[in-house]
């Protein structure tokens, strides 16, 4: 079945920038997302990607796709104490008809250290 | 996110015990789900609704039950509660259009099951 596999923690420095990998196994997969938990909250969309696009930007988010060797990642730049929180990669594709149903990975801990 | 909210937010149960987590939303979806977050496995889906008397299983629906008893409202059920089902459930919604709708999460219900 689908797999999607994440680092389980990074650490970084504040107003360094921060990459988030994570590797998925359905080669159908058509949408790529990445939320954000912070703690004692739900999961919040942050991005997502198509899979027929190579990047995408947005303010301090850059998402890259390489659907050759179906890797994911998330850059945030400038991070901030704020931005510490779990990262979610998630991934959804068309098989079985359009059920929006997410494969989520393991989720990547980042701490942002002052 | 408000629009989505779940009761209780805590709750502590014996084994054996039969419980119910609720959901309800304000935000108008039909689509509506129960994710299982445990350390290290990411969020796993449950069931999932697309729309009143709409049902369906998940990958870990074993030991679950849910009822959709109306648009905004999707309640699960632990009809005889194990330890192993300690985890922290989130419900979450999303429209049926367009497909790549994002998932609105509730807050979650931290359960643990003694």
């Amino acid at each position: 079945g689908e797999d999607v596999e994440q680092s389980l923690f990074l650490s970084v420095r504040e107003g360094d920038s921060s990459v988030i990998n994570c590797t998925y196994t359905d080669s159908s997969s058509t949408y790529l997302y990445w939320y954000k938990q912070e703690p004692g909250a739900g999961l919040q969309l942050l991005t997502y990607i198509f899979s027929n696009m190579d990047m995408k930007q947005d303010q301090r988010l850059t998402v890259l796709l390489n659907k050759k060797d179906k890797h994911l990642s998330l850059r945030i730049a400038d991070t901030q104490t704020g931005d510490s929180a779990i990262y979610f990669c998630a991934e959804s594709s068309l098989e079985g008809g359009a059920t929006n149903k997410l494969i989520f990975g393991t989720g990547t801990l980042l701490a942002v250290q002052p | 996110d408000a629009d989505v909210t779940q009761t209780p937010r805590n709750r502590i149960t014996k084994t054996g015990k039969r419980i119910m987590l609720e959901c309800s939303q304000t935000k108008g979806h039909d689509r509506m789900y129960w994710y299982r977050q445990d350390p290290g496995l990411g969020l796993r889906l449950i069931y999932y609704s697309f729309d009143v008397k709409d049902i369906n299983k998940g990958e870990i629906s074993d030991g679950y039950s849910v009822s959709r008893q109306a648009q905004a409202k999707f309640s699960l059920s632990l009809e005889s509660a194990i330890p192993n089902q300690t985890a922290l459930y989130f419900c979450a919604t999303s429209q049926w259009v367009p497909y790549n709708s994002p998932l609105h999460f509730g807050n979650g219900t931290r359960l643990t099951v003694t």
